[in-house]
Order: C-alpha cells, then sequence, then structure tokens
C-alpha cells in the first residue's frame, strides 16, 4: 500500500516568513495529494490539493507543488501569519485508499 | 450545513465495556471511513465504507467494528475497549475517492 513520509515533524517561523513542508510518498498510482490543516481541538480541513496532472497549485498565500518523478510535493505557505499555527497533514491516494502522514506542527511566531 | 458529527465527543469507559461512536454526514456522500489520531503516528484508517452495506478494512481494524446499513451512518463499534484504544477518533466522509474528504470534530476516548 501507499505509504507517504513527511518532513519536518516540527517547523517554527517568523511571522511574514515563509514555511515549507515535504512528503514524499510510495506508490506511483496515487494521483491525488491533498493538505490538510489541524487547529487545536478540530477536524483535519482540508486547504489545498493537487492531481498528477499538474505540477504546482496557487491558492492566495498557499501552494502546492509537485514532483511525480522523484515522488514528492510539497506545501508553501507564504507571509506566515499567526492564524497558519497548526498542524499539518499531507496525504497521497486516488482510487486506491488515501494514506496520510504523520503530521507537521507549524508555530508562527509573532 | 454541510458536516460530518460525531457523538460524543468525549468519553471515558472501563475496560471490556462495550460503546458506539456515531458518525452522520448529510451530503449524501457514498465513502465514508474512520481513523484514528496518536501522537506521532498522524491519522491512520481503521475502517472504510464505500457504500451502503460495503465495509473494509483500514491499516488498524483489530478491536473495531463498523456497520453500514444507511447511507448518512457509519457507527464505531468497540466490543470490548482495551486501554490501547486511548485515542483521538475521527469519522470523514467525501463524495468518492480522490476527492476532498470532510473530518467530524473528533472524539476524545479514554479507556482506563
Amino acid at each position: 500500500g501507499e505509504n507517504v513520509e513527511q518532513h519536518p515533524s516540527t517547523l517554527s517561523v517568523q511571522e511574514g516568513d515563509s514555511a515549507v513542508i515535504k512528503c514524499t510518498y510510495s506508490d506511483s498510482a496515487s494521483n491525488y495529494f491533498p493538505w490538510y490543516k489541524q487547529e487545536l481541538g478540530k477536524g483535519p480541513q482540508l486547504i489545498i490539493d493537487i492531481r498528477s496532472n499538474v505540477g504546482e497549485k496557487k491558492d492566495q498565500r498557499i501552494a502546492v507543488t509537485l514532483n511525480k518523478t522523484a515522488k514528492h510535493f510539497s506545501l508553501h505557505i507564504t507571509e506566515t501569519q499567526p492564524e497558519d499555527s497548526a498542524v499539518y497533514f499531507c496525504a497521497a491516494g486516488g482510487n486506491n485508499r488515501l494514506a496520510f502522514g504523520k503530521g507537521n506542527q507549524v508555530v508562527v511566531i509573532p | 450545513e454541510a458536516q460530518v458529527t460525531q457523538n460524543p465527543r468525549y468519553l471515558i469507559t472501563v475496560t471490556g465495556k462495550k460503546l458506539t461512536v456515531t458518525c452522520s454526514q448529510n451530503m449524501n456522500h457514498e465513502y465514508m471511513s474512520w481513523y484514528r489520531q496518536d501522537p506521532g503516528l498522524g491519522l491512520r484508517q481503521i475502517y472504510y465504507s464505500m457504500n451502503v452495506e460495503v465495509t473494509d478494512k483500514g491499516d488498524v481494524p483489530e478491536g473495531y467494528k463498523v456497520s453500514r446499513k444507511e447511507k448518512r451512518n457509519f457507527p464505531l463499534i468497540l466490543e470490548s475497549p482495551s486501554p490501547n484504544q486511548t485515542s483521538l477518533y475521527f469519522c470523514a466522509s467525501t463524495v468518492k475517492q480522490g476527492t476532498e474528504a470532510f473530518f467530524g470534530q473528533g472524539t476524545r476516548l479514554t479507556v482506563v
């Protein structure tokens, strides 16, 4: 089955700086790569996703890039704000089951 | 409002006492699943259901049961809970595989 590795496990950034979280996956058949944000006491919420026929996707301060050859994808958050502090999960899958990474704690320091 | 509702939000129980965590979605989604979240282990899938009366094991199904008698409901059953099932549980639903999953608010279960 699919195996997703997520790095780093914890990331601290100064407010206004950029944050990058990287994930690698193992199954070349995976074609759907979502990113979820989990705030304290809440369930994960989708913030952006990308499919295998696209290399990059942006939504305001958030972007995701996908390198299918290397089997890795990354979340980029620019101009970080305190409300970006949360746990971020990447996932990979598609027609098969979705596998999640272990999560990344992002702390934005004011 | 489109949502996935889990109950209860918090539950403390004793070893061996059967319990059920309910999950209901109002989006007419076919696909539903249960995850457990543990520190350092991320989200691990317990069971999933692709449609009514169709369920299958995820990555960590031992000690759990599910049923899908109606499209909107997908309860998680622990027949004989043990302390290693102390965890944060999430139910999720999606239109189909490969699309956005909507998560419930979570159920924090403690088994003593």
